[in-house]
């Protein structure tokens, strides 16, 4: 099974910060992996898929990047809505598996 | 708009069983492949199974693989996960989610986009 090792674990920043989330897989997998954000009490909600595409109504501050084991999200102004928990997932027909996530705080 | 809206959670015992629903609404329900995710309380997100959209395939994790049945009835917009010998690491918000795409299966990859508000299972004795 593929493993998708997310980090870091927890990420301090500030309004206005550069902020990247890395994910590694443990085998080739192109580029399917999709990236979610949550909040607190809610449902994740999906921001990039194939990697690098943004979902429709996606701030475009929020980019993705990386194909093959890597691959990384970035926030490029950090805003207060986006202080929230990050989850990169690697999608097939027959799995789905997350990395452990990020929590920017 | 999508609507997804998850029921039957409760709080069962080791080793019982219990059948969760998941009602669609606002899509062709018949032509997306959904989904069953948990999260563990103050835990991450974990996929759990898949179904296609026309049920020809249905996938699981190995955490639950023998024990989950994932099923869909594409006359009444619904979707179900039968959890039979329920374990307490079972336990957890599930989420039923839709794919991203309609249509989409075999070498059509996709992942969820929309997700319902869960539903709360707790196995404890």
């Amino acid at each position: 099974d593929i493993q998708m090792t997310q980090s870091p674990s927890t990420l301090s920043a500030s309004v206005g910060d550069r902020v990247t989330i890395t994910c590694r897989a443990s085998q080739p997998i192109d580029k399917w992996v999709a990236w979610f954000q949550q909040n607190p009490g809610k449902a994740p909600k999906l921001l990039l898929y194939r990697a690098s595409t943004l979902d429709t109504g996606v701030p475009s501050r929020f980019s993705g990047s990386g194909s093959g084991t890597e691959f990384t999200l970035t926030i490029s102004s950090l805003q207060p809505d986006d202080f929230a928990t990050y989850y990169c997932q690697h999608y097939n027909t027959y799995s789905g598996t997350f990395g452990q996530g990020t929590k920017v705080e | 708009q999508v609507q997804l809206v998850e029921s039957g959670g409760g709080v069962v015992q080791p080793g019982t069983s219990l059948r969760l629903s998941c009602t669609a609404s606002g899509f062709i329900f018949r032509t997306y492949a959904m989904y069953w995710v948990r999260q563990a309380p103050g835990k991450g997100l974990e996929w759990v199974a898949v179904i296609s959209y026309d049920r020809t395939y249905e996938y699981y994790a190995d955490s639950v693989e023998g024990r989950f049945i994932i099923s869909r009835d594409n006359s009444k917009n619904r979707l179900y996960l039968q959890m039979n010998s329920l374990r307490p690491e079972d336990s957890g918000l599930y989420y039923c989610a839709r794919d991203h795409w309609a249509n989409c299966g075999g070498d059509c990859y996709s992942s969820p986009k929309y997700w319902g508000q869960g539903t709360l299972v707790t196995v404890s004795s």
